[in-house]
């Protein structure tokens, strides 16, 4: 992806409950991957869920799942039955598609759950 | 699950001084990559480097920057002379095959 862009400086969740991250991207390319990474207060970037832009079903990892919405370049992350520990930044990234695949980072949501 | 690590976590750094940050890409990896995070902002691509050479670098990778892997194993990072600026999280990563990225536990550098 060229740019990526996230919406959502910060989002809020009641524990149990769902929520949804929105993300935007905008590419030349008709494949590539796109990425949802995790990143706690230690900083490390944990891979929550990925897609590859040619399959048509949308990903799903336990209790995240995504809306992948080509035509539309859109690219939004569910998270169910959230727990206290899905609190974190979420990053939506986009590799390049070609040439060496290098990502492209959206500026991130701040994920607060609520006990 | 193999691991892509980073050493070390966390270094501190006289201005003008040479930093050297350290990584070992899983095996089979074909990509390797460094990204940077200042605080507070975005993971930015820095340089990706393939085939014993850059493929690709952003406008943040300029002459004071430089990547190696001498010895086939070890993927570096030097900055030349650091600036206050250059404090950071570091992340090298690798990539295996299509989406196929591992991201190291990144280098904290602070620089004073």
């Amino acid at each position: 992806a060229q740019t990526v862009t996230q919406s959502q400086p910060e989002m809020s969740v009641q524990e149990a409950e769902t929520v949804t991250l929105s993300c935007t991207y905008d590419t030349s390319e008709s494949d590539y991957y796109l990425f949802w990474y995790k990143q706690p207060p230690s900083r490390q970037m944990i891979l929550v869920i990925r897609q590859e832009a040619y399959k048509q079903q949308n990903a799903t990892e336990n209790r995240f799942s995504v809306n992948f919405q080509k035509a539309a370049k859109s690219f939004s992350l569910k998270i169910s039955d959230s727990q206290l520990g899905d609190a974190a930044m979420y990053f939506c990234a986009g590799d390049s598609g070609a040439g060496s695949y290098q990502l492209t980072f959206g500026k991130g949501t701040k994920l607060s759950v609520i006990p | 699950e193999p691991e892509v690590t980073q050493t070390p976590s966390h270094q501190v750094t006289q201005m003008g001084q040479e930093v050297i940050l350290r990584c070992v890409p899983i095996s089979n990896h074909l990509y390797f990559y460094w990204y940077r995070q200042i605080l507070g902002q975005k993971v930015e691509f820095l340089v990706s480097f393939y085939n014993n050479e850059i493929s690709e670098k952003s406008e943040i990778f300029d002459d004071q920057f430089s990547v190696e892997r001498p010895d086939g194993s070890n993927f570096t990072l030097k900055i030349r002379s650091t600036k206050l600026e250059d404090s950071a999280m570091y992340f090298c990563a690798g990539l295996q095959g299509a989406g196929g990225y591992t991201f190291g536990s990144g280098t904290r550098l602070t620089v004073v």
